[in-house]
């Protein structure tokens, strides 16, 4: 079945410090790639997305390139902020020939230390 | 239009009870999912509705669950004899047919 593998965390990086989170998916039709992050006590908010190969998402600094080949989504930021400190899950969305439904990863944590 | 709207945000029940629990989407949304998340879990999937028709549920979905769209709009999802390991942050989410999911804040769940 669909799926999506995001490393596991904690992530913790000094502020100004570059970000890679990986993502890799599993899908049986072409599926859309989101990037949503979890601030504490908060919901889950759309960071970015891309919806076909090679598609760039991008949103506050932070880039994602759909790469079909290697089934990856991989999240960066040239330069981490505290208030970056988050949650952060990798998703997938297979339509329409899929249900639509958004098949999440476990989430990797991240930590920004001034 | 104020996003996706979740009541209660929080409800503490004694096992065995019944919890009832409401999503508000978007308005012009026509899709509705229901997500349960456990701590420091992604979203696990329970259910979909496309309007009014509740088009997939999750093998998580037990029959004590059971979730309604009744007229294409709010959403309710029960949960009957509730159990310790129902304790969760059941998250409600819509869009439209092209667009992104939009999360509301959920509601945070504790069975006693």
């Amino acid at each position: 079945g669909d799926s999506v593998t995001q490393m596991e965390g904690p992530v913790t990086l000094s502020e100004e410090a570059f970000l890679t989170i990986n993502c890799t998916y599993t899908a049986t039709g072409y599926p859309s790639l989101f990037w949503y992050v979890q601030y504490p006590g908060e919901g889950l908010q759309l960071l970015l997305k891309a919806t076909k190969a090679d598609d760039k998402g991008s949103n506050k600094g932070f880039e994602a390139t759909y790469r079909k080949e290697t089934t990856s989504f991989h999240l960066e930021k040239g330069s981490v902020q505290v208030s970056d400190s988050a949650v952060y899950f990798c998703a997938l969305s297979v339509g329409p020939s899929g249900t639509y439904k958004y098949i999440f990863g476990t989430g990797t944590r991240l930590k920004v230390l001034a | 239009d104020t996003g996706v709207s979740q009541d209660p945000r929080h409800k503490i029940t004694k096992r065995g009870q019944n919890v009832t629990f409401r999503c508000d989407p978007i308005s012009e949304h026509n899709r509705l999912y229901w997500y349960r998340q456990t701590l420091g879990q992604g979203p696990e999937f329970l259910t979909y509705f496309q309007n009014e028709a509740q088009l997939e549920k999750s093998r998580l979905l037990s029959d004590r669950f059971s979730a309604e769209r009744p007229k294409g709009s709010f959403s309710t999802l029960e949960i009957q004899r509730t159990e310790q390991g129902d304790s969760a942050m059941y998250l409600c989410a819509s869009s439209s047919e092209a667009g992104e999911a939009f999360f509301g804040q959920g509601t945070r769940l504790t069975v006693v």
